[in-house]
């Protein structure tokens, strides 16, 4: 079962910041966050991962809270090609990545 | 497009048919994984390989599924005796370890 939660959707506007929040209440010190999405019909796509600093790429930016029980992704300027499901998932760190625990995600929709 | 392909892209087979799925993972990737998608629900982790080695295989991996990776390069997935419950999309991941998973566009299937 996944170990993050995140809202089942939100809309933003073309042009505007979309800001997706993930809770991470069971993230271990070692975990990285991690957040992909899924545009229809596709396979994921990686967007951004973190430890414990904010990140930037660019695709995202990525904030975690100090106590890394949540995190926001940020898109900032999103476009209709952002329309998709976002997953935030926490992973093990170390030379061991293994399989990524998906969640239900957060159904993103991005309107004129 | 990943680097990760998939064949087929879509197959529909009748209760009871056995059917088999490809995935070329990036070359140089030493890990390929193998999860399955059903409509409204995020990817389902089923099994993944280091090289030829296969060394985690989930509960919902049932006796009519196997998967090989002969020469650590491409895998397959087969599916025997299929029943309607399997339709869904079964996706391919490629990684190196401790890197990032690429995802194929996936294999949609669908049992009649």
């Amino acid at each position: 079962d996944a170990k993050t939660t995140q809202p089942t959707s939100m809309d933003c506007a073309e042009g505007r910041a979309a800001n997706l929040p993930c809770n991470h209440s069971t993230i271990s010190g070692n975990e990285y966050v991690y957040w992909y999405r899924q545009i229809h019909s596709q396979g994921p796509q990686y967007i951004i991962h973190g430890l414990k600093n904010n990140e930037t790429n660019e695709m995202a930016s990525l904030i975690i809270t100090e106590d890394r029980k949540s995190s926001t992704l940020i898109l900032p300027h999103a476009t209709l090609r952002d329309t998709a499901v976002y997953y935030c998932i926490d992973l093990g760190g170390g030379t061991s990545y293994g399989k990524l625990t998906f969640g239900q995600g957060t159904i993103l929709t991005v309107h004129p | 497009d990943t680097g990760v392909s998939q064949d087929p892209r879509h197959k529909i087979t009748k209760r009871g048919q056995n059917v088999t799925f490809r995935c070329d993972p990036i070359s140089e990737h030493n890990r390929l994984y193998w999860y399955r998608q059903t409509l409204g629900q995020g990817p389902e982790f089923l099994t993944y390989f280091q090289n030829e080695a296969q060394l985690e295989k989930s509960r919902l991996l049932s006796d009519r599924f196997s998967a090989e990776r002969p020469k650590g390069s491409f895998s397959t997935l087969e599916i025997q005796r299929t029943e309607q419950g399997d339709s869904a999309m079964y996706l391919c991941a490629s990684s190196l370890v401790g890197g990032l998973q690429f995802f194929g566009p996936g294999t949609r299937l669908t049992v009649l």
